[in-house]
């Protein structure tokens, strides 16, 4: 069975840094690419990073773009989200998502982990 | 960025009745391979997100055939044939053709009148 599951998520004071985790099961992250969407609280969804599948790659929205890093271990199937100089505007519900192609996009999701920015 | 122009934003529908979301992209989302990267994800109450339809009309596996996707242009259209309780949640469009920069739609709350 295909499992996102994410964790790391928590309470970060302004400034402050935390790394997301999302271990996959049932299939192998270097196959797919890998996406970050984030949903603030009450908000739509909002695409944030992903590495592509043989891991040449990292793209991110211009909002996180010099200060969010997107990395995976493949012998532990994971994929990571470093998010460095945080910021309130950065408070959301943080999904993991994998997709076949770059066009195809952020196709299967996890549950999500919420990242709280606040002072 | 390509924006996406979902409408309404609001549904409520009475159970059985037909509903329709439209999103409106403010480009072309025909792709170089000829295909059109067009997604429409179901999220239920404290769930994640779930695709529903990819390229305009192809439905994901396990997706009721009451799904269905269109197009005209650049005017995308998701029905639902005959609105069932566990329909209630938010749809959006998505755009992936412009990748990397993927862009959703506002979202449209469907709920049962």
């Amino acid at each position: 069975e295909v499992q996102l599951v994410e964790s790391g998520g928590g309470l970060v004071q302004p400034g402050g840094s935390l790394r997301l985790s999302c271990a996959a099961s049932g299939f192998t992250v270097s196959d797919y690419w890998m996406h970050w969407v984030r949903q603030a609280p009450g908000k739509g969804l909002v695409w944030v990073s992903c590495l592509n599948s043989d891991g040449s790659s990292t793209m991110y929205a211009d909002s996180v773009k010099g200060r969010f890093t997107i990395s995976r271990d493949n012998a532990k199937n994971t994929v990571y989200l470093q998010m460095n100089s945080l910021r309130t505007g950065d408070t959301a519900v943080y999904y993991c998502a994998r997709g076949w192609t770059g066009a195809e996009g952020p196709a299967w999701w996890g549950q999500g982990t919420l990242v709280t920015v606040s002072s | 960025d390509v924006v996406m122009t979902q409408s309404p934003l609001s549904l409520p529908v009475t159970l059985g009745q037909p509903a329709s979301i439209s999103c409106r992209s403010s480009q072309s989302l025909v792709y170089s391979d000829g295909n059109t990267y067009l997604n429409w994800f179901q999220q239920r109450p404290g769930q994640s997100p779930r695709r529903l339809i990819y390229k305009v009309s192809k439905r994901d596996s396990g997706v009721p055939d009451r799904f269905s996707g269109s197009e005209s242009g650049t005017d995308f259209t998701l029905k639902i044939s005959r609105v069932e309780a566990e329909d209630v949640g938010v749809y959006y469009c998505m755009q992936g053709t412009h990748w990397p920069m993927y862009t959703f739609g506002q979202g449209t709350k469907l709920e049962i009148k």
